[in-house]
């Protein structure tokens, strides 16, 4: 089955850690995504990457870091000076960057908890 | 910066009634797309219902449709005949044309269906 698989799905970590979150898709999509959920919020946006090799900041970026070295794959590292990291987070990938209207496909999700 | 705004926190439905989710949006750009998300408590996301800003005609998916009011900048959700499986999170979400990167979502409406 296609589709988007995250892991793991609850994650602990010790303050002044870091800690890396795993994405994989084998949609064959071009374009990938990192949002975070806090509760009575929206989702926002913390990286992006249409291509291999290349991405971009989002909204709240700051903290956080990403790499692209493979098409299926997209890790987010939560660094420690990220100021308060506990949240749902939630990868998404999308088809092509020149079909504005494709929907973002999102995966399970990750729970992120600081001790 | 493009804006969403769901009014609603909770709203709630008897089950096989019809229930109008909204969404307002603010936007200075004419080309631009429209979503509706389900988050269910598994907390998976999952498409609803997308509308193109240039379509004049209303989106619909089996019992759910929107209500899109361009000028106004209004694009509501109706569920009809509700199920109890319709109880979720409801995202409204907005994409600019120019680029498949960014969705920009509302703080979502928490829908309860009473059997």
């Amino acid at each position: 089955d296609g589709g988007i698989t995250q892991s793991p799905k609850y994650l602990f970590r010790k303050e002044g850690q870091n800690v890396t979150l795993s994405c994989e898709q084998n949609l064959n999509h071009d374009a990938m995504y990192w949002y975070r959920q806090d509760p009575g919020q929206g989702l926002r946006l913390i990286y992006y990457s249409q291509i291999v090799n290349d991405f971009q900041k989002g909204d709240i970026a700051e903290g956080y870091s990403v790499s692209r070295e493979k098409k299926e794959s997209f890790p987010l590292t939560v660094t420690s000076a990220q100021k308060n990291p506990t949240a749902f987070y939630l990868c998404a990938s999308s088809i092509g960057k020149d079909r504005a209207y494709n929907e973002q496909f999102f995966g399970p999700g990750t729970r992120l908890t600081v001790l | 910066a493009q804006t969403v705004t769901q009014s609603q926190p909770e709203m709630s439905v008897q089950e096989a009634e019809t229930v109008t989710l909204s969404c307002t949006y603010d936007t200075s750009e004419s080309d631009y797309y429209l979503f509706w998300y389900k988050q269910p408590p598994s907390r998976q996301m999952i498409l609803v219902i997308r509308q193109e800003a240039y379509k004049q005609q209303n989106a619909t998916e089996n019992r759910f449709s929107v209500n899109f009011q361009k000028a106004a900048k209004s694009f509501s959700l109706k569920i009809s005949d509700s199920q109890l499986g319709d109880a979720a999170m409801y995202f409204c979400a907005y994409k600019y044309g120019g680029s498949n990167y960014k969705l920009t979502f509302g703080k979502g409406t928490l829908l309860t269906v009473n059997p």
